[in-house]
């Protein structure tokens, strides 16, 4: 069975504290995703990967950064968290670029509070 | 980017009753998904469907790429089908990403 599994299920941060957000795939996937979600906005791109070491940016990715060391982990980095970082936070995991119709797939979710 | 619209934003139905929620985009695809987000937040996967018509027990959707816009169906619909089901789309000069709609919230009463 397809698994995209986030470390955590609720996370509370305080201001200023650096932040790491994990996500593995099972499915030797070599696209990744981080999406955050909030409410009346919808899901946005913070960072993808394609490819181990490769890093693209999404549409929101002032604040975050990403590693992808391993093909099967994509981690998402708050530097320096901070309050509108209080968010739900969503990895996807997707099939190889030679194969580029293929179907995502997404982790539990983590819900991070900033206070 | 693309631009996905989805409508409605919100249906409120009755037990038992059949839906259709639709899906707009903006430019061709060759990857379209249909995602129902459950209570804890999870996104499921409902459809994989780029084009053509599929079935699954009481949910089909259709994609008709040509004319850019996908359709979801519930029939008869149940309490457990409460949530916000999502449409994503994708192409092939876009890395993998999916682009997604803002959602339709769907509420179910007994």
């Amino acid at each position: 069975d397809v698994k995209v599994t986030q470390s955590s299920r609720y996370l509370v941060k305080r201001t200023g504290e650096k932040v790491f957000l994990e996500c593995v795939q099972d499915m030797d996937h070599e696209n990744m995703f981080w999406y955050r979600q909030d409410p009346g906005l919808g899901l946005r791109l913070i960072y993808f990967s394609y490819d181990v070491k490769m890093k693209e940016k999404g549409d929101i990715p002032e604040g975050y950064s990403v590693s992808r060391e391993k093909k099967e982990r994509f981690s998402l980095i708050l530097e320096s968290a901070s309050t509108n970082q209080t968010s739900m936070y969503l990895c996807a995991s997707k099939g190889d670029r030679g194969r580029i119709n293929t179907e995502a797939f997404f982790g539990q979710g983590t819900r991070l509070t900033v206070v | 980017g693309i631009q996905v619209e989805q409508s409605p934003p919100d249906l409120i139905l009755q037990e038992g009753a059949n839906s259709t929620l639709r899906c707009n985009f903006s430019d061709s695809v060759n990857n379209l998904q249909w995602f129902h987000q459950n209570p804890w937040g999870q996104l499921i996967n409902l459809f994989y469907i780029p084009s053509g018509t599929k079935q699954n027990g009481r949910l089909s959707a259709t994609t008709v790429a040509t004319e850019r816009y996908s359709l979801l169906y519930i029939s008869s619909s149940q309490t457990t089908d409460s949530g916000v089901y999502f449409c994503a789309v994708g192409r092939g000069s876009t890395l993998g990403r999916l682009y997604f709609g803002r959602g339709t919230q769907l509420t179910v009463w007994p």
